[in-house]
């Protein structure tokens, strides 16, 4: 049970380049979110996804395209990367069900945009 | 617009000096407050979910309490290994998690 993963840890960027991070999560979990993690700054949400077939924009959506691409997969696209884009980015997936509502997340992928 | 503001920033104690950390929030209709453990270069670890005005939960050393402004994590008697950066979330509309900037906690033996 790997939980969730993301690929790639690391990547290094050119301003314009595009690039899709990889998530996959083996838990069967509905609910998948994507996040960025800036110094001082909390977790913000991008986008998530309650359920396969949807997905909704979170606090910082703007960059930024995603794919629920079945259960298990949720990926996150910078089409046109920015200084700005620089962070560590987060995937998570989510179990709610009477008194448990807890996210687990995956270990992070390091972005620097050049 | 929800906020969530934690404080303080950092905390250094002794092993064996019981402290807190605040977790003050705003939110439009409270949906949870969550608490994380982040280890450096780690994703955040689920530690509690927490629903209602006095309600609280433990887990070990930690024990989580909230009101309808604040949550408090407590620590008691702290060891080394509880050094680590503690998250705070709160979640009001389905599409809005927020986090605090979190309180980065040592642990000196």
């Amino acid at each position: 049970n790997a939980g969730v993963t993301q690929t790639p840890k690391f990547q290094v960027l050119k301003t314009g380049q595009s690039m899709t991070l990889q998530c996959a999560q083996d838990m069967n979990h509905n609910s998948m979110y994507w996040y960025r993690q800036d110094p001082g700054m909390g977790l913000r949400l991008i986008y998530y996804s309650a359920s396969e077939g949807t997905t909704d924009k979170g606090e910082v959506p703007n960059g930024y395209n995603v794919s629920r691409l079945n259960k298990r997969e949720f990926s996150l696209r910078l089409e046109s990367a920015a200084p700005s884009q620089t962070s560590v980015y987060f995937c998570a997936s989510r179990v709610r069900g009477g008194s448990t509502d807890t996210q687990y997340f995956g270990p992070g992928t390091r972005l620097t945009v050049l | 617009e929800d906020q969530v503001t934690q404080s303080p920033e950092a905390l250094r104690l002794q092993e064996g000096e019981s402290s807190s950390l605040n977790c003050s929030y705003t939110v439009s209709g409270l949906r949870g407050l969550f608490w994380y453990r982040q280890d450096p270069g780690k994703g955040p670890e689920f530690l509690f979910t927490l629903y209602s005005a006095g309600e609280e939960k433990e887990k070990e050393r930690l024990k989580a309490t909230l009101t309808k402004k604040e949550s408090f994590l407590h620590i008691t008697a702290p060891k080394p290994e509880d050094s680590a950066t503690y998250l705070c979330a709160v979640q009001g509309s389905p599409n809005d998690m927020r986090f605090g900037a979190g309180t980065r906690l040592t642990v000196k033996p």
